[in-house]
């Protein structure tokens, strides 16, 4: 089954500063990447998805990126703001076959100002 | 979009008790799934619900611990069985829509057991 992999578990940066996170994935028909944010308390949130189709998606100051050939994608987070400051989940998944999302162990991003 | 409704939403509960969980989407979706976040950890899958048949359990899980209904498409149930406080955690529905384009989640079920 699917196996996705996501580093680092934790990352620190200054405000302003941008911020990387990457996943690697197992299973080559996976095709549909989302990226989660929870907040402390609360369900993980959708913040930003890219399906196989496309290489690269941006929305604001997220933006995701995939390499299908290397079975990894990565989130990029620009000009990072103390409310950015949460745990970010990767997730990968099979959409048409209906299979279920299968998650990294998650990033703990700390923005300082 | 499909809006999930899940019950409880928190609940504190006795050892060697069992509780279950509903989850209710409010539009026909395809597929359901059931998840567990332990504190700190990331979500795992429980099992896949499948709609008048059995579930579909992940690597250890087991329908004697997480018995699992799905009688129609809208609606599922979990039940954890005989609690220990190692099943403290937060219980999530999750749903795959007829499109089979957008994921939604419910917003969890925070279990303590004491």
């Amino acid at each position: 089954g699917e196996n996705v992999e996501q580093h680092p578990s934790t990352l620190s940066v200054q405000e302003g500063d941008s911020a990387v996170i990457k996943c690697t994935y197992s299973d080559s028909a996976s095709n549909y990447f989302p990226w989660y944010k929870q907040e402390l308390g609360k369900r993980p949130q959708l913040i930003i998805d890219i399906r196989s189709n496309v290489g690269e998606k941006k929305d604001q100051r997220i933006a995701v990126t995939l390499n299908k050939t290397a079975k990894h994608f990565s989130l990029h987070i620009t000009e990072t703001q103390p409310e950015d400051s949460a745990v970010y989940f990767c997730a990968a998944s099979i959409s048409q076959a209906g299979t279920a999302l299968i998650f990294g162990k998650g990033t703990t991003l700390s923005v300082s100002s | 979009s499909a809006v999930i409704s899940q019950k409880p939403s928190r609940d504190i509960c006795q050892r060697g008790t069992s509780l279950t969980i509903q989850c209710q989407v409010d539009s026909q979706v395809t597929m359901m799934f059931w998840y567990r976040q332990q504190p700190g950890q990331s979500l795992t899958l429980i099992a896949t619900a499948n709609q008048g048949s059995e579930a579909t359990y992940e690597s250890g899980f087991v329908i004697d611990k997480f018995p699992i209904s799905r009688p129609n498409l809208t609606f599922s149930t979990l039940t954890v069985s005989n609690m220990s406080p190692e099943d403290s955690s937060i219980y999530l529905c999750s749903a795959l829509g007829q499109s089979r384009n957008t994921i939604y989640f419910g917003e969890g079920s925070w279990l303590t057991v004491v």
